[in-house]
C-alpha cells in the first residue's frame, strides 16, 4: 500500500522558515517524480514545486521560486521542501504526492502551515 | 499559462441523479494531461480519472471523463451518498507545470 505521510508543519512567524518532511512507503520512491502541492484555507489547490528521482531536475511555481527549495533522500525515502522568507500568503495546507501519467495518484494527508505574527 | 475554469461552481443533486461537471481550458490541452481528482471536507484529494478518460486504480465505473482540446468533462452517472464533495480539474503544461480548476461543489 502506498503511503505519504507529511510532517513539520506548524506557526510560524513572516520572514521564518519551516522545512517539511514526506515519508513514503509502498512504491519504488528513488524512480518517482514527486511534487508538493498546497491548499489555502477554504480556497482551491496550487501547485508549488516538482523533482525528478535522482534530484536531479526541479521545478517551482513562481511564486515560490528562490524561497522554496524543494529535495529527497532516496537513502530515506523522503522528499523534502525548505521554505524561507516564509509571508502570510504562504499559509495553507500542504500535500506531497506521486506523479503518475501526469496527475497526482497518491497523496499525504497534509501537513499545515500557518505564517503569522 | 492555461487557465482551467471549472462550471458550475456548485451543483444540487440528489442521490440516484447524474452529474455533468465541465472543465474548460483557456488553450488546447492534450487529452494525455487533463486529470479529475475528487477532494472531501478535511480529505486530501484524491485522483479519479487520468488522461481524461482513464479510471484510477479502485474507481468505480460510475465516474467517466470526456473530452478533447478546450472542453472537458467528468460524468457521474448515478450518485452515490459518498459522491457529494468538491471536484477538481488539473492539466499538465509548463509553467506552471500543473494547473488546476477552481472546482465544483457537488451538493445534496
Amino acid at each position: 500500500e502506498v503511503q505519504l505521510v507529511e510532517s513539520g508543519g506548524g506557526l510560524v512567524q513572516p520572514g521564518g522558515s519551516l522545512r517539511l518532511s514526506c515519508a513514503a512507503s509502498g512504491f519504488t520512491f528513488s524512480t518517482s517524480w514527486m511534487h508538493w502541492v498546497r491548499q489555502a484555507p477554504g480556497k482551491g489547490l496550487v501547485w508549488i514545486s516538482r523533482v525528478n528521482g535522482d534530484g536531479g531536475t526541479t521545478n517551482y511555481a513562481d511564486s515560490v521560486q528562490g524561497r522554496f527549495t524543494i529535495s529527497r533522500d532516496n537513502a530515506k525515502n523522503t522528499l523534502y521542501l525548505q521554505m524561507n522568507s516564509l509571508r502570510p500568503e504562504d499559509t495553507a495546507m500542504y500535500y506531497c504526492t506521486r506523479a503518475l501519467s501526469y496527475s497526482g495518484s497518491d497523496w499525504g494527508q497534509g501537513t499545515l502551515v500557518t505564517v503569522s505574527s | 499559462e492555461i487557465v482551467l475554469t471549472q462550471s458550475p461552481g456548485t451543483l444540487s443533486l440528489s442521490p440516484g441523479e447524474r452529474a455533468s461537471l465541465s472543465c474548460r481550458a483557456s488553450q488546447s490541452v492534450s487529452s494525455t494531461y487533463l486529470a479529475w481528482y475528487q477532494q472531501k471536507p478535511g480529505q486530501a484529494p484524491r485522483l479519479l480519472i487520468y488522461g481524461a478518460s482513464s479510471r484510477a486504480t479502485g474507481i468505480p465505473d460510475r465516474f467517466s471523463g470526456s473530452g478533447s482540446g478546450t472542453d472537458f468533462t467528468l460524468t457521474i452517472s448515478r450518485l452515490e451518498p459518498e459522491d457529494f464533495a468538491v471536484y477538481y480539474c488539473q492539466q499538465f503544461g509548463s509553467s506552471p507545470l500543473w494547473t488546476f480548476g477552481q472546482g465544483t461543489k457537488v451538493e445534496i
